[in-house]
């Protein structure tokens, strides 16, 4: 079946350390983002991919990083320039064209600095 | 002014009720629109597209007034499964497909 697969669901991280999350799809979709959400909260947009090999920031990308070397991955750095990185990360993938469909959502990582 | 603006709740119902959720977007421009349902400690998932004539699925009644720039949501009948939170998604009039969601409502239903 076609989806959406982020790994791991819950991860525990040090103070300053980076850390790496994954996302991978099947779907053959162009598009990749990523969000945050914090309790009580929306989703915000951190970074987004078009196309292999090109990324742009969202509204909240001090802190992350990201790459889209394979169209399948896109995998979000935490760095620890991020001042307060626990949070609920969601990855989603969509097609190009316009306006027409929503996003697939992986099922998201729960991480924790400790 | 946020881009997509919601009642954040929650909406607290007996089953058998009918609800209604509202949204409203600042972006006269954009031209698709959604609901997503999220449950507590999960991911959002597409609920139904809203389209200009309005939309039914089941229990589920989506509009849109382009005029007044709003979007709403009616659940009939309310089962206790609908407890959630529902986020309105507007897409951002910039020629691809990137989306704006609202902070949701969230849904309570009782028996």
């Amino acid at each position: 079946d076609g989806g959406i697969t982020q790994s791991p669901k819950y991860l525990f991280r040090k103070e300053g350390q980076n850390v790496t999350l994954s996302c991978e799809q099947n779907l053959n979709h162009d598009a990749m983002y990523w969000y945050r959400q914090d309790p009580g909260q929306g989703l915000r947009l951190i970074y987004y991919s078009q196309i292999v090999n090109d990324f742009q920031k969202g509204d909240i990308a001090e802190g992350y990083s990201v790459s889209r070397e394979k169209k399948e991955s896109f995998p979000l750095t935490v760095t620890s320039a991020q001042k307060n990185p626990t949070a609920f990360y969601l990855c989603a993938s969509s097609t190009l064209r316009t306006g027409s469909y929503g996003y697939t959502f992986g099922s998201g990582t729960r991480l924790t600095i400790v | 002014r946020k881009e997509v603006e919601q009642d954040p709740g929650p909406f607290n119902v007996p089953e058998g009720a009918t609800v209604a959720f509202n949204c409203t977007y600042s972006n006269s421009a954009s031209q698709s629109f959604f609901w997503y349902r999220q449950d507590c400690r999960k991911e959002p998932k597409l609920l139904m597209s809203v389209y200009s004539s309005g939309n039914e699925d089941g229990r589920f009644t989506a509009q849109l007034n382009r005029a007044s720039q709003y979007i709403s949501l009616l659940i009939r009948d309310s089962k206790l499964s609908d407890s959630a939170t529902y986020l309105c998604v507007v897409n951002f009039a910039g020629g691809y497909n990137k989306l704006i969601f609202g902070a949701g409502t969230r849904l309570a239903v009782h028996p």
